[in-house]
């Protein structure tokens, strides 16, 4: 049974700083991985989404890594800005499952 | 594109009262979801749909929530009776023209249920 965690559960960080979010599975036989972002009160926002047989996607101020045999995937986000504050999820699809979600980073960004 | 529709985002109910939410998917989208997001927790999958069919509910307590697609587009979830535990966001999601692994998701805002 794939298990997804998610680490730190939050992290408060100063304007500029760059920063890691870290996901881990269990289960290292994945279609995708994605990143979402949800903010307070509304619905999940894809970010990004890597196939397995990717090791990044970018984009802009966002860089999201897989190292499928790890098990382990970050979300780097570059010079933070507070409108960054939310909530970042992770999620894995397996193929023949559904989608695995961690519990999220909550992520504060102080200007 | 208009994103995925939901109603209403705010319900408050007393347990063993029902409930219903409407989902509108994305247009064209073949795939729908529904998933229910306890505070503090990720999103579980409660129903997954092909166009009309039903694909994956092994995670739908079906003696108490209950969904339907009728015509392949909008879709329904009933809560009947609604317990304490039930208080959550209740999230539909839709995916791609064909569905299947690899499609990006696209979220709804949510339908937001406090069972009192």
């Amino acid at each position: 049974k794939q298990e997804v965690t998610q680490i730190p559960a939050a992290l408060s960080v100063p304007e500029g700083e760059n920063l890691v979010l870290n996901c881990s599975f269990t289960d290292s036989a994945i279609y995708n991985l994605q990143w979402f972002r949800q903010d307070p009160g509304k619905g999940l926002t894809s970010l990004l989404l890597i196939q397995s047989s990717q090791r990044e996607q970018t984009s802009g101020r966002l860089n999201a890594s897989l190292d499928k045999s790890s098990g382990r995937s970050t979300l780097y986000i570059a010079a933070s800005q507070p409108g960054d504050s939310a909530t970042y999820l992770c999620a894995v699809d397996s193929g023949n499952t559904p989608l695995v979600f961690g519990k999220g980073t909550r992520l504060s960004v102080i200007a | 594109e208009a994103g995925v529709a939901q109603s209403p985002r705010y319900k408050i109910i007393e347990k063993r009262q029902s409930v219903a939410f409407w989902c509108n998917p994305i247009s064209g989208h073949a795939t729908l979801y529904w998933y229910q997001q306890i505070l503090g927790q990720g999103p579980k999958l409660l129903i997954q749909f092909q166009n009309n069919g039903v694909v994956d509910d092994s995670q739908l307590p079906k003696d108490r929530f209950s969904a339907e697609r009728l015509k392949g587009v909008d879709s329904t979830l009933k809560i009947q009776p609604a317990k304490l535990e039930d208080s959550a966001v209740y999230l539909c999601a839709s995916s791609g023209r064909t569905g299947g692994s690899g499609n990006t998701i696209y979220f709804g805002e949510g339908s937001w249920l406090t069972v009192v």
